[in-house]
Protein backbone atom coordinates (compact mmCIF):
# COMPACT_ATOMS: atom_id res chain seq x y z
CA UNK A 1 0.00 0.00 0.00
CA UNK A 2 1.30 3.51 -0.64
CA UNK A 3 2.52 5.34 2.29
CA UNK A 4 3.94 8.64 2.94
CA UNK A 5 5.77 9.74 6.23
CA UNK A 6 7.22 12.94 7.37
CA UNK A 7 9.60 12.01 10.29
CA UNK A 8 9.68 16.05 11.95
CA UNK A 9 6.49 17.08 13.29
CA UNK A 10 8.62 20.50 13.77
CA UNK A 11 10.77 22.17 11.75
CA UNK A 12 12.68 25.68 13.26
CA UNK A 13 15.43 27.48 11.38
CA UNK A 14 16.39 30.74 11.31
CA UNK A 15 15.70 33.47 8.58
CA UNK A 16 18.21 33.48 6.05
CA UNK A 17 19.48 29.92 7.22
CA UNK A 18 18.75 26.92 4.55
CA UNK A 19 15.97 24.66 5.05
CA UNK A 20 14.76 21.04 4.26
CA UNK A 21 11.24 19.68 5.37
CA UNK A 22 11.93 15.57 4.85
CA UNK A 23 9.85 12.98 3.42
CA UNK A 24 9.91 9.42 2.39
CA UNK A 25 7.66 7.59 0.52
CA UNK A 26 6.38 4.08 0.03
CA UNK A 27 4.98 3.26 -3.61
CA UNK A 28 4.36 0.88 -5.96
CA UNK A 29 5.64 1.37 -9.87
CA UNK A 30 6.78 5.03 -10.01
CA UNK A 31 6.03 7.77 -7.60
CA UNK A 32 4.36 10.99 -8.49
CA UNK A 33 4.79 13.00 -5.68
CA UNK A 34 3.80 16.63 -4.50
CA UNK A 35 4.31 18.89 -1.48
CA UNK A 36 2.02 21.36 -0.79
CA UNK A 37 1.73 24.28 2.02
CA UNK A 38 -0.98 25.01 4.19
CA UNK A 39 -0.70 28.46 5.95
CA UNK A 40 -3.75 29.27 8.69
CA UNK A 41 -6.94 29.13 8.19
CA UNK A 42 -6.31 28.70 4.54
CA UNK A 43 -6.13 25.28 2.14
CA UNK A 44 -3.69 23.19 0.70
CA UNK A 45 -1.53 24.83 -1.41
CA UNK A 46 0.55 23.38 -4.59
CA UNK A 47 4.47 24.13 -4.41
CA UNK A 48 5.35 21.07 -7.01
CA UNK A 49 5.52 18.20 -8.22
CA UNK A 50 7.95 14.95 -9.55
CA UNK A 51 6.97 13.30 -12.11
CA UNK A 52 9.62 12.31 -13.87
CA UNK A 53 13.44 13.34 -15.24
CA UNK A 54 15.57 15.42 -13.39
CA UNK A 55 15.80 14.81 -9.56
CA UNK A 56 15.76 18.48 -8.19
CA UNK A 57 12.68 20.05 -8.96
CA UNK A 58 11.89 23.50 -8.69
CA UNK A 59 8.65 25.22 -7.61
CA UNK A 60 6.91 27.89 -6.12
CA UNK A 61 8.59 30.82 -3.53
CA UNK A 62 11.80 29.89 -4.04
CA UNK A 63 11.18 26.08 -2.73
CA UNK A 64 12.78 23.16 -4.67
CA UNK A 65 12.41 19.09 -3.75
CA UNK A 66 15.07 16.94 -4.35
CA UNK A 67 14.01 13.64 -5.40
CA UNK A 68 15.93 10.06 -4.92
CA UNK A 69 14.69 6.82 -5.88
CA UNK A 70 17.40 4.42 -4.04
CA UNK A 71 16.37 6.35 -0.92
CA UNK A 72 12.81 6.90 -1.42
CA UNK A 73 12.66 9.91 -0.56
CA UNK A 74 11.53 13.74 -1.53
CA UNK A 75 12.99 16.38 0.78
CA UNK A 76 11.69 19.63 0.19
CA UNK A 77 14.30 22.67 0.45
CA UNK A 78 15.08 26.22 -0.03
CA UNK A 79 18.24 27.95 -0.41
CA UNK A 80 17.19 31.07 2.38
CA UNK A 81 13.96 30.73 4.39
CA UNK A 82 11.92 33.78 4.90
CA UNK A 83 9.56 34.37 8.12
CA UNK A 84 6.72 34.21 5.61
CA UNK A 85 7.95 30.38 4.91
CA UNK A 86 6.36 29.27 8.78
CA UNK A 87 3.55 27.40 7.89
CA UNK A 88 2.54 23.71 7.69
CA UNK A 89 3.54 21.29 4.96
CA UNK A 90 2.56 18.35 3.67
CA UNK A 91 4.09 15.94 1.39
CA UNK A 92 1.44 13.43 -0.93
CA UNK A 93 1.82 10.67 -3.34
CA UNK A 94 -0.54 10.00 -6.12
CA UNK A 95 -2.46 6.75 -5.11
CA UNK A 96 -2.33 4.60 -8.65
CA UNK A 97 -2.93 4.89 -11.99
CA UNK A 98 -5.51 6.81 -14.03
CA UNK A 99 -6.21 10.87 -14.24
CA UNK A 100 -8.48 10.62 -10.49
CA UNK A 101 -6.09 8.74 -8.71
CA UNK A 102 -6.29 10.29 -4.71
CA UNK A 103 -3.31 11.97 -3.11
CA UNK A 104 -2.15 10.19 0.03
CA UNK A 105 -0.86 12.82 2.44
CA UNK A 106 1.91 12.45 5.25
CA UNK A 107 0.84 13.75 8.39
CA UNK A 108 2.51 17.22 7.77
CA UNK A 109 5.38 19.19 9.03
CA UNK A 110 5.22 22.53 10.77
CA UNK A 111 8.22 24.44 9.36
CA UNK A 112 9.06 28.01 12.29
CA UNK A 113 11.06 30.76 10.45
CA UNK A 114 12.34 33.07 13.16
CA UNK A 115 13.93 36.28 12.85
CA UNK B 1 -5.07 32.42 -10.53
CA UNK B 2 -9.06 30.21 -10.55
CA UNK B 3 -9.36 29.27 -7.07
CA UNK B 4 -11.41 26.16 -5.84
CA UNK B 5 -14.40 28.27 -3.71
CA UNK B 6 -15.98 26.62 -0.65
CA UNK B 7 -18.96 27.75 1.05
CA UNK B 8 -19.70 27.87 4.02
CA UNK B 9 -16.13 28.61 5.79
CA UNK B 10 -17.62 27.30 9.13
CA UNK B 11 -20.77 25.08 9.56
CA UNK B 12 -22.29 24.54 13.52
CA UNK B 13 -25.10 21.68 12.86
CA UNK B 14 -26.91 19.90 15.66
CA UNK B 15 -26.12 15.78 15.70
CA UNK B 16 -28.19 13.87 13.79
CA UNK B 17 -29.15 17.13 11.51
CA UNK B 18 -28.33 16.96 7.89
CA UNK B 19 -25.38 19.04 6.35
CA UNK B 20 -24.47 19.98 3.08
CA UNK B 21 -20.92 21.41 1.93
CA UNK B 22 -20.59 23.57 -1.28
CA UNK B 23 -17.80 23.72 -3.34
CA UNK B 24 -17.32 25.40 -6.82
CA UNK B 25 -14.43 23.61 -8.53
CA UNK B 26 -12.18 25.71 -11.51
CA UNK B 27 -13.81 25.98 -14.25
CA UNK B 28 -12.22 24.09 -17.13
CA UNK B 29 -11.21 20.68 -14.28
CA UNK B 30 -12.83 17.41 -14.91
CA UNK B 31 -12.18 15.88 -11.68
CA UNK B 32 -13.19 16.81 -8.28
CA UNK B 33 -12.60 15.36 -4.53
CA UNK B 34 -13.56 15.97 -0.88
CA UNK B 35 -10.91 15.30 1.90
CA UNK B 36 -11.07 15.93 5.36
CA UNK B 37 -8.71 16.75 7.97
CA UNK B 38 -9.65 15.92 11.93
CA UNK B 39 -8.19 18.51 14.00
CA UNK B 40 -4.26 17.13 14.85
CA UNK B 41 -4.18 14.44 11.89
CA UNK B 42 -3.47 13.89 8.97
CA UNK B 43 -5.66 15.09 5.43
CA UNK B 44 -7.61 12.05 4.70
CA UNK B 45 -9.40 11.12 1.14
CA UNK B 46 -12.92 10.68 1.20
CA UNK B 47 -14.17 10.37 -2.50
CA UNK B 48 -13.06 11.49 -5.99
CA UNK B 49 -16.00 11.99 -9.17
CA UNK B 50 -15.30 11.94 -12.02
CA UNK B 51 -18.18 12.39 -15.78
CA UNK B 52 -20.64 12.82 -13.25
CA UNK B 53 -19.62 9.65 -10.98
CA UNK B 54 -17.86 8.43 -8.10
CA UNK B 55 -14.90 6.79 -9.26
CA UNK B 56 -13.18 6.02 -6.21
CA UNK B 57 -14.18 6.08 -2.29
CA UNK B 58 -12.77 5.60 0.66
CA UNK B 59 -14.02 3.44 3.82
CA UNK B 60 -15.08 6.44 5.62
CA UNK B 61 -17.30 7.28 2.98
CA UNK B 62 -19.89 4.95 3.75
CA UNK B 63 -23.64 5.45 3.43
CA UNK B 64 -23.76 8.55 5.33
CA UNK B 65 -22.22 10.24 2.69
CA UNK B 66 -23.27 11.39 -0.78
CA UNK B 67 -21.85 13.93 -3.58
CA UNK B 68 -23.54 15.39 -6.56
CA UNK B 69 -22.89 17.70 -9.01
CA UNK B 70 -26.32 19.33 -9.77
CA UNK B 71 -24.86 21.36 -12.20
CA UNK B 72 -21.69 22.79 -14.38
CA UNK B 73 -20.08 24.32 -11.67
CA UNK B 74 -20.70 23.05 -8.09
CA UNK B 75 -20.18 20.00 -6.05
CA UNK B 76 -21.59 19.25 -2.80
CA UNK B 77 -20.55 17.07 0.23
CA UNK B 78 -23.71 15.45 1.84
CA UNK B 79 -23.91 13.89 5.43
CA UNK B 80 -27.13 12.44 6.34
CA UNK B 81 -27.67 11.94 10.02
CA UNK B 82 -24.17 13.39 11.53
CA UNK B 83 -22.01 12.17 13.97
CA UNK B 84 -19.97 14.09 16.39
CA UNK B 85 -16.96 12.51 15.35
CA UNK B 86 -17.72 13.84 11.60
CA UNK B 87 -16.38 17.35 13.08
CA UNK B 88 -13.53 18.34 10.64
CA UNK B 89 -12.41 20.30 8.10
CA UNK B 90 -13.18 19.37 4.67
CA UNK B 91 -11.74 20.21 1.68
CA UNK B 92 -12.59 20.16 -1.92
CA UNK B 93 -10.42 19.74 -4.89
CA UNK B 94 -10.25 19.68 -8.71
CA UNK B 95 -7.79 18.96 -11.10
CA UNK B 96 -7.35 19.25 -15.28
CA UNK B 97 -7.12 16.67 -17.31
CA UNK B 98 -3.93 14.62 -17.22
CA UNK B 99 -2.25 12.45 -14.76
CA UNK B 100 0.41 14.84 -13.85
CA UNK B 101 -1.95 17.62 -13.21
CA UNK B 102 -1.87 18.58 -9.74
CA UNK B 103 -5.00 18.93 -7.33
CA UNK B 104 -5.90 22.51 -6.51
CA UNK B 105 -7.51 22.76 -2.77
CA UNK B 106 -10.18 25.43 -1.80
CA UNK B 107 -9.91 26.58 1.43
CA UNK B 108 -12.09 24.27 3.52
CA UNK B 109 -15.31 23.67 5.65
CA UNK B 110 -15.49 23.48 9.34
CA UNK B 111 -17.54 21.59 10.22
CA UNK B 112 -18.45 21.28 14.37
CA UNK B 113 -21.11 18.88 15.08
CA UNK B 114 -22.90 19.75 18.88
Amino acid sequence: AQSVAQPEDQVNVAEGNPLTVKCTYSVSGNPYLFWYVQYPNRGLQFLLKYITGDNLVKGSYGFEAEFNKSQTSFHLKKPSALVSDSALYFCAVRAGSGGYNKLIFGAGTRLAVHP
Amino acid sequence: EPEVTQTPSHQVTQMGQEVILRCVPISNHLYFYWYRQILGQKVEFLVSFYNNEISEKSEIFDDQFSVERPDGSNFTLKIRSTKLEDSAMYFCASKNDGETQPQHFGDGTRLSIL
